[in-house]
């Protein structure tokens, strides 16, 4: 079956700018969480949605947000970009967390880099 | 608060010689634990998970790693590596109470390096 699909893999930006990121889960998995990738920071978790509901959030200012659809599809928003935006912006798909055997798979990821 | 630890930056290994990432961990309560790999300009690869039951799980591409709980530790082991084994390996956890959700807390990564 189809993995997770994140659009679009590249993204070049200008400071100030906003943009949107796209990611369609595995088919059947309603738990969709983003996380930001940078050399310094590691793998940041940003927020996790369920049902269209923002189930946990991370550490992240109110200019990153997100937004998950009926058919599980989700979206991330960065408003007013700055340079530390710049990372590989990663989303990952699981089945139900009340599941016991749930593991999170991850598209490819975008690489956002901010000018 | 959760958090995880991968003392080693990289670890450097011969072709054919065992394989050791070290992995440990810090969560309220009984964890999830994983291992991912992650190729030059890609997501994250799922190796293998400790959810309940054996100490030793087995995963992907000959991968094993040992739960100890008293030790707080996950280590990711391959008995004989192979040169296309280098890459970047994060171990992760999951805190099993509600409010987490699927939530991946994960430690800063080490880069094997597998020499001919």
């Amino acid at each position: 079956k189809a993995g997770v699909t994140q659009t679009p893999r590249y993204l070049i930006k200008t400071r100030g700018q906003q943009v949107t990121l796209s990611c369609s889960p595995i088919s059947g998995h309603r738990s969709v969480s983003w996380y930001q990738q940078t050399p310094g920071q590691g793998l940041q978790f940003l927020f996790e949605y369920f049902s269209e509901t923002q189930r946990n959030k991370g550490n992240f200012p109110g200019r990153f947000s997100g937004r998950q659809f009926s058919n599980s599809r989700s979206e991330m928003n960065v408003s007013t970009l700055e340079l530390g935006d710049s990372a590989l912006y990663l989303c990952a798909s699981s089945l139900d967390q009340d599941r016991d055997n749930t593991e999170a798979f991850f598209g490819q990821g975008t690489r956002l880099t901010v000018v | 608060a959760q958090s995880v630890a991968q003392p080693e930056d990289q670890v450097n290994v011969a072709e054919g010689n065992p394989l050791t990432v070290k992995c440990t961990y810090s969560v309220s309560g009984n964890p999830y634990l994983f291992w991912y790999v992650q190729y030059p300009n890609r997501g994250l690869q799922f190796l293998l998970k400790y959810i309940t039951g054996d100490n030793l799980v087995k995963g992907s591409y000959g991968f094993e790693a040992e739960f100890n709980k008293s030790q707080t530790s996950f280590h990711l082991k391959k008995p004989s590596a192979l040169v296309s084994d280098s890459a970047l390996y994060f171990c992760a956890v999951r805190a099993l109470h509600k409010a987490a959700g699927n939530k991946l807390t994960f430690g800063g990564g080490t880069r094997v390096l597998v020499k001919p």
